[in-house]
């Protein structure tokens, strides 16, 4: 069975600061893993990753994939508030279906 | 850009109702999917389907069940709606094959109250 854990499972920082958010899975047949956000409503999709050690960047947000040591994380540098909401990581497998972790909550103090 | 739409944002039922959670996407997809959310245990699969007529169960199906009469719409039912059952209900869909590249397109959400 698929399995994704993520960690810390909450955080709290100062604007301005960075963060580091983790993901490991374990998986039987790799698809691609991917990041999302949720503020209060659907999650939105940040990023999906399929290769080893290609950085994928958008803005202050990046994130990377390790294959070898199954393992994923996001970057966020210069947080700011709207940078405040759960951050999903889901790992898709050969059966089409998603599975999540249980999230980060990041919250982001002024 | 694909839209999908669920049919209430908040809902407030009685323990033991029937309940049906209505989902429609407009972007012609083949796999549509029913998550439900709760704190500390993130996004948890319940059914998902690959085409019309067709269902699978997730990991956690029991006392849910799925209609895809259409192919655009998939509904959650809830046989005889229980308190545990009080959560928020995403639904999602995603074209079949290797996804385009952002996964799957989610709803809004439903966040169902069982009293």
């Amino acid at each position: 069975e698929d399995k994704v854990v993520q960690s810390p499972l909450s955080l709290v920082v100062h604007e301005g600061d960075t963060v580091t958010l983790n993901c490991s899975y374990e998986v039987t047949n790799f698809r691609s893993l991917l990041w999302y956000k949720q503020e209060k409503k659907a999650p939105t999709f940040l990023f999906m990753l399929t290769s080893s050690g290609i950085e994928k960047k958008s803005g202050r947000l990046s994130s990377i994939l390790d294959k070898k040591e199954l393992f994923s994380i996001l970057n966020i540098t210069a947080t700011q508030t709207g940078d405040s909401a759960i951050y999903l990581c889901a790992l898709l497998g050969g059966n089409e279906k998603l599975t999540f972790g249980t999230g980060t909550r990041l919250t982001i103090i002024p | 850009d694909v839209k999908v739409t669920q049919s209430s944002r908040y809902l407030v039922k009685r323990t033991g109702e029937k309940v049906f959670l209505e989902c429609v996407q407009d972007m012609d997809h083949e796999n549509m999917f029913w998550y439900r959310q709760d704190p500390g245990l993130g996004l948890r699969l319940i059914y998902f389907s690959y085409d019309v007529k067709m269902k699978e169960k997730g990991d956690i199906p029991e006392g849910y069940s799925v209609s895809r009469e259409k192919k655009e719409r998939f509904s959650l039912i809830l046989e005889s709606a229980s308190t545990n059952q009080t959560s928020m209900y995403l639904c999602a869909s995603s074209p079949p094959g290797r996804p385009l590249n952002y996964g799957y397109t989610f709803g809004s959400g439903t966040r169902l109250t069982v009293v």
